[in-house]
This record gives structure tokens, sequence and C-alpha cells, in this order.
């Protein structure tokens, strides 16, 4: 079966660790996305990605880092300069990232600062 | 200024109760309007994308209609299985290609 797939599902982060979260599609999309999600706010853009070994960042990029060294694998490292980092974090993918192109969704990693 | 808004924050509906849920946005040139459900814990799953004002889809109980400012999401006779949190987000030339989401309605349909 096609899909995105977030792991791990939980993640604790002691203060000052880096942490690194994997997301991985098969569905052959050139465009990845990762987002975060608190409550009651929307999600927020972190990076995208619209082709392999290029990214940019998107409106809340400080504190975190990704890599785009293959098609299917985006991952995103939360750093120690994210200050405030528990939050739900979505990836994403959509076939080109262009106009009208709808986004699909992985299951998500809940990460908590302990 | 908050580009998209949901209203409301949450609705409890009995089931069978229609309703309607609202996407209001102040961007301007939209290139799309899209819909999603999520379930708690879960990532959003891709319910409808609406381009142009006056447009329509639909998907079992589920109806989404688009204007000029704003889309709703109508429900028809809900089931408990709809209870979810309903997101909408907008993709605008004043932002490139990237999708603004809402920040939801949380939708709880009782038997």
């Amino acid at each position: 079966d096609g899909g995105i797939t977030q792991s791990p599902k939980y993640l604790f982060r002691k203060e000052g660790q880096n942490v690194t979260l994997s997301c991985e599609q098969n569905l052959n999309h050139d465009a990845m996305y990762w987002y975060r999600q608190d409550p009651g706010q929307g999600l927020r853009l972190i990076y995208y990605s619209q082709i392999v070994n290029d990214f940019q960042k998107g409106d809340i990029a400080e504190g975190y880092s990704v890599s785009r060294e293959k098609k299917e694998s985006f991952p995103l490292t939360v750093t120690s300069a994210q200050k405030n980092p528990t939050a739900f974090y979505l990836c994403a993918s959509s076939i080109d990232g262009g106009v009208g192109t709808e986004a699909f969704f992985g299951q998500g990693t809940r990460l908590t600062v302990v | 200024e908050d580009q998209v808004t949901q209203s409301p924050e949450a609705l409890r509906l009995q089931e069978g109760e229609s309703s309607s849920l609202n996407c209001s946005y102040t961007v301007s040139g939209l290139r799309g309007l899209f819909w999603y459900r999520q379930d708690p814990g879960k990532g959003p799953e891709f319910l409808f994308t609406l381009y142009s004002a006056g447009e329509e889809k639909e998907k079992e109980r589920l109806k989404a209609t688009l204007t000029k400012k704003e889309s709703f999401l109508h429900i028809t006779a809900p089931k408990p299985e709809d209870s979810a949190t309903y997101l909408c987000a907008v993709q605008a030339m004043e932002y490139g290609n990237k999708l603004v989401f809402g920040a939801g309605t949380i939708l709880r349909v009782k038997s």
C-alpha cells in the first residue's frame, strides 16, 4: 500500500538533546513537508522540499533542520535551539507541490520534552 | 490577523441533526481551498479541494461549497463516526504554493 510513514509515534527528548523524526513515502511524490500542530492552533509549516537536495524554510524553521538526500525520505531534526519543542509533528507529501495539489499526511510523531 | 478562520471552534450535534462548518479567508488570489478530517492522535485525511466560487463537492454525508470569501462544509444527517476535527487550508498567490491552515472545528455527534 502506498503511503507516508512517520516514526517513532512517540518521542521523548531531554533538555539540550537533538532528536530526529523520520518520514518516508512510497507515493513517488516530489514535494514533502513538515508541519507542527499545537492545541488550538492551525498547522504551521516548518520546512518543505519540492525536489531532492533542495528545501526551503517555512514559517517557523528556527531550531529545526532537514535534509532531502532521497526522494522518498525527509527527516526532521529538532535541535537544542528549539526552546519549546513539545508538539505533534506531521509530515506530508504532494505530487509536485504545485497549485491546487492536495497534500497527504502521515500519522504523526508526538514529541515531549522531559 | 488570521488569514484563515474556522467557526465554530466546537460543535455538538445529535445523530441525524444536520449542520454546517464555516471556513472564512482573507487571502488574495485563492488557488485552492482544502478540507481535511483529523481523528485524535492521527494525521489529517484529505476530503476535498475547491478551486473557484460556486464549486461544490460531495462525499457521503459531506458537501463542501465555496464562495469568494468563505467555504462551508455541510454535514447531512451525521452519525457518531463523523466525530472528528475538520480542518480547512488555503493556497493563495501571496503565499506561493504553501498551505495556510485554520485552527479547525471539533465536531462531536452523539447517538
